[in-house]
This record gives structure tokens, C-alpha cells and sequence, in this order.
């Protein structure tokens, strides 16, 4: 069984870096195919894809957010961080991070599963 | 990319149906959609994969008969049956443009279900 949890700090102040991390069980990052996502949703919106690593360190960003974001892995400890410089208020979403497979046939989900999310305000 | 856009909300009584719209935006007609399902304060769910000839790939974990999809032109559509209160949730799709490795993923605005 899959399972992924985000983690990092609830609050943090504008123009801050946030850091967080995915920690998941039930596959290997080290396994060819295999990736981890970060998606995020602001309170009543949208979501939003932020950024993808796979097991082969090729990694994908949003290109609105791109010079913001760098997604890194530990294979040895199952997970991913995710950080995002010059926090602002608009930020202020739950981040959350998803397992992605590739499929040649393109029969696979984009992300799944999800980790509950984890709630980030960005206030002074 | 891909825009998809969804109505900001939806309504059945219990025990009927509903079917939810995905639009994709133009020259994207051979594009395959994800829905996903959110209960409040949870982690989205995938629900299926669908294309133009209707599901793509295997339903997700635990996801009941009562949910089906079908594909047409530029719009995805998600049906669900003899609806229950569990059933209410935020449906999102979402599509992933490029195509391997390469890759950016977008979704649609969200559609609230609400069980009457």
C-alpha cells in the first residue's frame, strides 16, 4: 500500500523560504517510472501543479513558479522536499504531495495516491 | 497547454444521478482527463481515467460501479448513480500535457457536488 505525508511549518512570514517534505512508503524512488508530485490548493480554489522529480532526478516545474521552486529526493529516507522562495500571502494554501507512475501506454493516473495535505499560512 | 473548465457546482437528490462536465479548450480534443474526488479536509482521490472512448485504464482504488465516464468532442464527463451522501464532494479534472517525462500537469476549477 501507497502512502504519502507532507510535513513542514504552518505558518512562515513573507519573503521567507519555505521547505517541505513528502515522506512516503509502499515503492521506492529508485524504482524506474516511478515519481512524486507537489500540488497545491488555496482555501476554496483551484488546485495547482507545483512540481515533479522522478527516479531518475529529471525534474519538472510549474512554469509560473519555476524560478521560485526546487524539488530535491532522498531516496535513502523515502522523501521529497519541496522549497519556495519569497513567500507571499497568496501563497497561503495546502500543500500536497501524489505518486505518479509512468505508463507507456498512458493508461496511468497523473497522480495517484495523494497525502492528506498540510495547511501552510503566510502571514506577518 | 490545456485550459479545462468546470461548472462551480452541482446538485442531485439522493438516490439519483448526476453527471459532471469537463471542458477542454480547444485543439485539445484527443486529450485524456483525470477526475478526482475530495471530501472536506481530505487528499484528492483518483476516480478514472478518461478519453474519448471513455475509460482509460483500470477505476481507482475502491471506487463504486455507480461512477462511470464517458468522452466527447472537447468534454469529459463523469456520471454517478444512485447518488449517496458520501457522494458529495469536490470533483476535479486535470490533465497532463506533454507527453513521458515531459510534463505539466493542470487541473479545472473544481465542481462542488452537493447531495440534496
Amino acid at each position: 500500500q501507497i502512502t504519502l505525508k507532507e510535513s513542514g511549518p504552518p505558518l512562515v512570514k513573507p519573503t521567507q523560504t519555505l521547505t517541505l517534505t513528502c515522506t512516503f512508503s509502499g515503492f521506492s524512488l529508485s524504482t524506474s517510472g516511478l515519481g512524486v508530485g507537489w500540488i497545491r490548493q488555496p482555501p476554496g480554489k483551484a488546485l495547482e501543479w507545483l512540481a515533479l522529480i522522478y527516479w531518475d532526478d529529471d525534474k519538472r516545474y510549474s512554469p509560473s513558479l519555476k524560478t521560485r521552486l526546487t524539488i530535491t529526493k532522498d531516496t535513502s529516507k523515502n522523501q521529497v522536499v519541496l522549497t519556495m522562495t519569497n513567500m507571499d500571502p497568496v501563497d497561503t494554501a495546502t500543500y500536497f504531495c501524489a505518486h505518479r507512475r509512468l505508463c507507456s501506454s498512458g493508461d496511468c493516473a497523473m497522480f495517484d495516491p495523494w497525502g492528506q495535505g498540510t495547511l501552510v499560512t503566510v502571514s506577518s | 497547454q490545456p485550459v479545462l473548465t468546470q461548472p462551480p457546482s452541482a446538485s442531485a437528490s439522493l438516490g439519483a444521478s448526476v453527471t459532471l462536465t469537463c471542458t477542454l479548450s480547444s485543439g485539445y480534443s484527443n486529450y485524456k482527463v483525470d477526475w478526482y474526488q475530495q471530501r472536506p479536509g481530505k487528499g484528492p482521490r483518483f476516480v478514472m481515467r478518461v478519453g474519448t472512448g471513455g475509460i482509460v485504464g483500470s477505476k481507482g482504488d475502491g471506487i463504486p460501479d455507480r461512477f462511470s465516464v464517458l468522452g466527447s468532442g472537447l468534454n469529459r464527463y463523469l456520471t454517478i448513480k444512485n447518488i449517496q451522501e458520501e457522494d458529495e464532494s469536490d470533483y476535479h479534472c486535470g490533465a497532463d500535457h506533454g507527453s513521458g517525462s515531459n510534463f505539466v500537469g493542470v487541473f479545472g476549477g473544481g465542481t462542488k457536488l452537493t447531495v440534496l
